[in-house]
């Protein structure tokens, strides 16, 4: 079975413009999850969706936003950027029936997004 | 607040030698807990997990963790090291959000270089 996969893998991008980033979860998984990546924050959750719906959603700025098709691809998008965007992007996978019933998020390679 | 904590950020230990790499968490119900490991330039790759049951959990790559309620500890444990473990990890509490799903909380990571 396929992985989790995400694209672009690398993005370079300036100040105030805005970006898109894709994910393809694993066949017969629902829910999408995004995290960032930095140095300084670590991992932080951004936003979780299921069955084309935001469920739960992190501490971020509302630049931050993302959406799922309904073949569970998810795309999140990034507006009016900032130098502090700069981050790895990650992805992970899951049936989206809970971490209570032994459900596990699985992890893509990530988006590794530069703001000049 | 849920919270994770690795007090170590880099551990160095030779090759063949055993690892131990620690993993405190603040939960008031049943931590879900995990062990992720990322390579350079990598996402992250799920090393174990527990949610109930025996409380020593057997892993990929010959790791293992032990659950210890009475410490709110889930230290991940390795006999023999291998040069290619050389790695970050990081562990991750699923954290109960409204909605029905869960988040991952992680710690800040813990960066394994292994001496030859």
């Amino acid at each position: 079975k396929a992985g989790v996969t995400q694209t672009p893998r690398y993005l370079i991008k300036t100040r105030g413009q805005q970006v898109t980033l894709s994910c393809s979860p694993i066949s017969g998984h629902r829910s999408v999850s995004w995290y960032q990546q930095t140095p300084g924050q670590g991992l932080q959750f951004l936003f979780e969706y299921f069955s084309e719906t935001q469920r739960n959603k992190g501490n971020f700025p509302g630049r931050f936003s993302g959406r799922q098709f309904s073949n569970s691809r998810s795309e999140m998008n990034v507006s009016t950027l900032e130098l502090g965007d700069s981050a790895l992007y990650l992805c992970a996978s899951s049936l989206g029936t809970g971490l209570a019933v032994g459900d596990t998020q699985y992890f893509g390679p990530g988006t590794r997004l530069t703001v000049l | 607040a849920q919270s994770v904590t690795q007090p170590d950020i880099h551990i160095t230990v030779s090759e063949g030698a055993s690892l131990e790499l620690r993993c405190n968490y603040s939960y008031g119900a049943t931590p879900y807990l995990f062990w992720y490991v990322q390579s350079p330039g990598q996402g992250l790759q799920l090393l174990l997990k527990y949610f109930s049951g025996d409380t020593l959990v057997q892993g990929i790559k010959g790791f293992e963790a032990e659950f210890k309620r009475s410490q709110s500890s889930f230290n991940l444990r390795k006999p023999s090291v291998h040069w290619s473990d050389a790695a970050e990890y990081f562990c991750a509490v699923g954290a109960w959000v409204s909605g029905g799903y869960n988040k991952l909380i992680f710690g800040a990571g813990t960066r394994l270089a292994v001496h030859p």
